[in-house]
């Protein structure tokens, strides 16, 4: 079946532009993870959802990130008036649920900020 | 908090050597371990797994066990091919809890 995917794989933006970035995940799985994976800072959570509630947000780094998940499917990530350090690849991750071992991930999406 | 530490990579090995990759942990209560691999242009994929203290993981020849007395989860390989060229991630999950806490990763070179 079709596994995680990710849109678009690749975004270049200015300095202060808002991007938007979509995760799609396996269907049926509940869970869906963000992370980020950048040279300086390595593999980071970022956010989780069950469904369509985020039970922890801890990983978000500052209020101008934002995520939300409709429908128990698509999720989108949003980074508001973003800035260099923002660059990075953003991967998503799903599982059956938030229990289960392994989480399957997505290409992701590699962003880059002028 | 929680965090995995990894050895630092790269690590050069040529064909049919032995490879260790150390991981150590910090951790409330008991975690589930994994190492998970990443190709090069491809995707981060699970490689093994442990979810109790004594526990083996093993997949495509690499082992890790779950030692609980060192917080530790090597991972090891008899014998390495240039196809397990890549980077390899330490992670670790509590089972209540949804994240993934990974180490920085370990980069592996092996020359034919």
């Amino acid at each position: 079946g079709a596994g995680v995917s990710q849109s678009p794989s690749n975004k270049v933006t200015e300095k202060g532009k808002d991007v938007e970035l979509r995760c799609d995940p396996i269907s049926g799985h509940t869970a869906l993870y963000w992370y980020r994976q950048s040279l300086g800072q390595g593999l980071e959570f970022l956010i989780y959802f069950q469904g369509n509630s985020a039970p922890d947000k801890s990983g978000l780094p500052s209020d101008r990130f934002s995520a939300e998940r409709t429908g128990g499917s698509v999720s989108t990530l949003t980074i508001q008036r973003t800035q260099q350090e923002d660059s990075a690849v953003y991967l998503c991750a799903s599982s059956p649920d938030s229990s289960y071992n392994e989480q399957f991930f997505g290409p992701g999406t590699r962003l880059t900020v002028l | 908090g929680d965090s995995v530490t990894q050895m630092e990579g790269p690590v050069t090995l040529s064909e049919e050597a032995f490879l260790t990759i150390n991981c150590t942990y910090t951790a409330t209560g008991y975690p589930s371990l994994f190492w998970y691999v990443q190709y090069p242009g491809e995707g981060l994929q699970l490689l093994l797994k442990a979810t109790k203290a004594d526990d083996k993981g093993s997949n495509k020849g690499f082992e890790a066990t779950y030692r609980k007395e060192t917080t530790s989860f090597h991972l090891e390989k008899g014998s390495v091919q240039v196809s397990d060229s890549a980077v390899y991630f330490c992670a670790l999950k509590h089972n209540q809890g949804g994240k993934l806490i990974f180490g920085q990763g370990t980069e592996l070179s092996v020359k034919p």
